[in-house]
């Protein structure tokens, strides 16, 4: 049972490059999401989906892109990428809120993608 | 979601037990506290979470005062595997978005 997977693991990139990174989950999740965290801080959200077709901003959506086009995955783009970007990313995926057990707000979080920026 | 406040860090001897506190004090009725962990920068752990009753389950303990400001998670015979940044979350069961991580505990298990 792989659960939530990312890639690429590692990825160096220069200014003004662009990328894709990849999330995939196979708990047939209806919620996604995408995380950076930064060295010494917490996790902050980027962008968040609950299903097939629609996404949306979180804490700081600046300079990213969002697409969920399959339900098993969600992917992140930088169109032009700065080095303010240098980050680690975090996707998650969790069952859709709401009534019934409370383990359905459970996130369950890839490995993560380390991407610098120079 | 209720704001947290967490110790920045602890030691716990390898094979005692480990008491992470978590305090909530503007915690709603119907919000609900979440542990997760980070080992090493991997991606945060589930542990345990819990409403207004002590639960358990194989990996910790979380134990919720009665007027639920405050919780304290335990790890019963922490390893040295067990060191990590423990986060305390509080939100509504019903609330699809994001958990706020906070800077956590860094847990540190000292042979």
């Amino acid at each position: 049972n792989a659960g939530v997977t990312q890639t690429p693991k590692f990825r160096v990139l220069k200014t003004g490059q662009s990328m894709t990174l990849l999330c995939a989950q196979d708990m047939n999740h209806e919620y996604m999401y995408w995380y950076r965290q930064d060295p010494g801080m917490g996790l902050r959200l980027i962008h968040y989906s609950v299903g097939e077709g629609t996404t949306a901003k979180g804490e700081v959506p600046d300079g990213y892109n969002v697409s969920r086009l399959k339900k098993q995955n969600f992917l992140l783009g930088l169109e032009s990428a700065a080095p303010s970007q240098t980050s680690v990313y975090f996707c998650a995926s969790s069952h859709s809120p709401g009534t019934g057990s409370s383990a359905k707000n459970i996130q369950y979080f890839g490995a993560g993608t380390r991407l610098s920026v120079l | 979601d209720a704001k947290t406040t967490q110790p920045p860090s602890m030691d716990c001897a390898e094979g005692r037990a480990a008491n992470l506190p978590c305090n909530h004090s503007t915690i709603s009725g119907n919000e609900y506290v979440y542990w997760y962990r980070q080992i090493h920068s991997q991606g945060p752990q589930y542990i345990i979470h819990g409403l207004k009753n002590n639960e358990t389950n194989e990996m910790a303990s979380l134990i919720i005062t009665e007027d639920r400001k405050s919780s304290t998670l335990i790890l019963p015979h922490a390893t040295l595997r067990d060191t990590a940044v423990y986060y305390c979350i509080v939100r509504e069961d019903n609330y699809g978005q994001n958990f706020v991580f906070g800077p956590g505990t860094r847990l540190s298990v000292l042979p």
